[in-house]
């Protein structure tokens, strides 16, 4: 498995203002994801993120609105832009550890009001 | 924390019997399946997976069955315990494309009751 933390583990913002949530993990991993989990939902995936090159963004999300970072193998950031209450969700951070398996940071609750 | 099941289908069993949590998945190329385990306030907690050569794979008191004819998935809990209460989400992903995000299914909210 793999130690993955995220800061802030909460937060409550006005609307039109941004959020950047930072993602560590313990160990170096190529493949890092995002992905959002809104109110009593399943989750969704953002973006892929690999260090080095851009993030490759899922259809419905666009880089202007979740602008990604992954400057080294330990780290990257999600930031929310230009935020509006239907951005409130829990957003997760993954990493990819073996074969395709996949763990998960504890989340970042995000309240935008 | 806050909870992740207001809108999730509701599984209850009774405390020491066995629970079976269904998934359907939508891509016929996955090739590979996950379960997760999410508590209240926390990330997705890896539980089991199976890939697509196999239809069945055994953990400790968990089985994962794919019927890959009818895309479907199952987890087995065996004795449920009351620290099995939690959303359970099945999770796919096709590995022929490279490296690629999980697909989640919808997820399932098991209730044990004591």
């Amino acid at each position: 498995s793999a130690v993955i933390s995220q800061k802030p583990s909460r937060d409550i913002c006005q609307r039109g203002t941004s959020l950047t949530i930072q993602c560590q993990v313990d160990s170096q991993v190529t493949m890092m994801f995002w992905y959002r989990q809104q109110p009593g939902q399943s989750l969704t995936l953002i973006a892929t993120a690999n260090q080095g090159s851009e993030a490759t963004y899922e259809s419905g999300f666009v880089i202007d609105k979740f602008p990604i970072s992954r400057p080294n193998l330990t780290f990257s950031t999600l930031t929310v832009s230009n935020m509006s209450p239907e951005d409130s969700s829990i957003y997760l951070c993954s990493v990819e550890r073996g074969y395709n398996e996949q763990f998960f940071g504890p989340g970042t609750r995000l309240t935008v009001l | 924390g806050e909870s992740v099941g207001l809108h999730l289908p509701t599984l209850s069993v009774q405390e020491g019997d066995n629970s079976i949590i269904n998934c359907a998945y939508s891509n016929s190329a996955s090739d590979y399946f996950i379960w997760y385990k999410q508590e209240s306030g926390k990330g997705p907690q890896f539980i089991i997976d199976i890939r697509s050569n196999m239809d069945k794979r055994q953990g400790q008191r968990v089985t994962v069955l794919l019927n890959k004819t009818v895309k479907h998935l199952s987890l087995q809990i065996a004795a449920t315990q009351p620290g099995d209460s939690a959303v359970y989400f099945c999770a796919e992903s096709y590995s022929g494309g490279g490296a690629d995000g999980l697909t989640f299914g919808k997820g399932t909210h098991l209730i044990i009751q004591p």
